[in-house]
């Protein structure tokens, strides 16, 4: 399997531009996690999906964030408008969650650059 | 407030000693705990795993301790390769989807 795949790995932007982050899941994965890495809070969690649905969007920072996953193979996270506190590296990662633990696999992740 | 802590943000071992990496938790309710390695560019790859129940879990080098009463977990890597230079992330859920992360702890195995 290919694993997590996201892009693009790295984007700079400016300043009020608009920013998507694309991921594809595992094959057969039915949970989706978006996350966003600093060097002061680690990796937080932004959103969860489960078979396409949005359970928990409660870490999205602002409605300048959104996220979609129209089907089972592709997601994506917005930012719009884009701004310097917003430079992180986001990773996606998938799981097949059957109601038990099950470890997350990660892509590897988009360092975004916003100047 | 950060629920899982890795006071460590770095560690330096002699290749062939023994690494140990450390988590401490403060939400009880946390029943399955899972470390990751993670090397620069790369994503977070899952390492090892342990269920509250248990007290010990090992696979091959490496070897996860879980002490409930104190709250607190650790990662015992022996013996240390080169190989094993990375950031390691502990990470603990409550039987949900929700992970928390701890900030990580950078693991430099010298030759």
């Amino acid at each position: 399997d290919a694993g997590v795949i996201q892009s693009p790995r790295h984007e700079v932007t400016e300043m009020g531009q608009e920013v998507t982050l694309r991921c594809k899941p595992i094959s057969g994965h039915n949970s989706l996690f978006w996350y966003r890495q600093t060097m002061m809070r680690g990796l937080e969690l932004l959103i969860y999906f489960n078979n396409n649905v949005p359970i928990d969007d409660s870490g999205m920072p602002e409605d300048r964030f959104s996220a979609k996953m129209p089907n089972a193979s592709f997601s994506t996270l917005k930012i719009q408008p884009s701004e310097p506190r917003d430079s992180a590296v986001y990773f996606c990662a998938s799981s097949l969650y059957r109601g038990v633990n099950s470890p997350l696999h990660f892509g590897n992740g988009t360092r975004l650059t916003v100047t | 407030d950060q629920q899982v802590k890795q006071n460590s943000p770095s560690l330096s071992v002699q290749e062939g000693r023994i690494s140990i990496l450390n988590c401490d938790y403060t939400n009880s309710m946390f029943d399955y705990f899972l470390w990751y390695k993670k090397y620069p560019a790369e994503g977070p790859t899952f390492l090892i795993s342990i269920s509250s129940i248990k007290d010990k879990n090992e696979d091959g080098r490496f070897t996860v301790f879980l002490n409930k009463s104190a709250k607190h977990l650790s990662l015992h890597i022996v013996p240390s390769q080169p190989g094993d230079s990375a950031v390691y992330f502990c990470a603990a859920t409550s039987g949900t989807y929700k992970y928390i992360f701890g900030t990580g702890t950078r693991l430099k195995v010298l030759a």
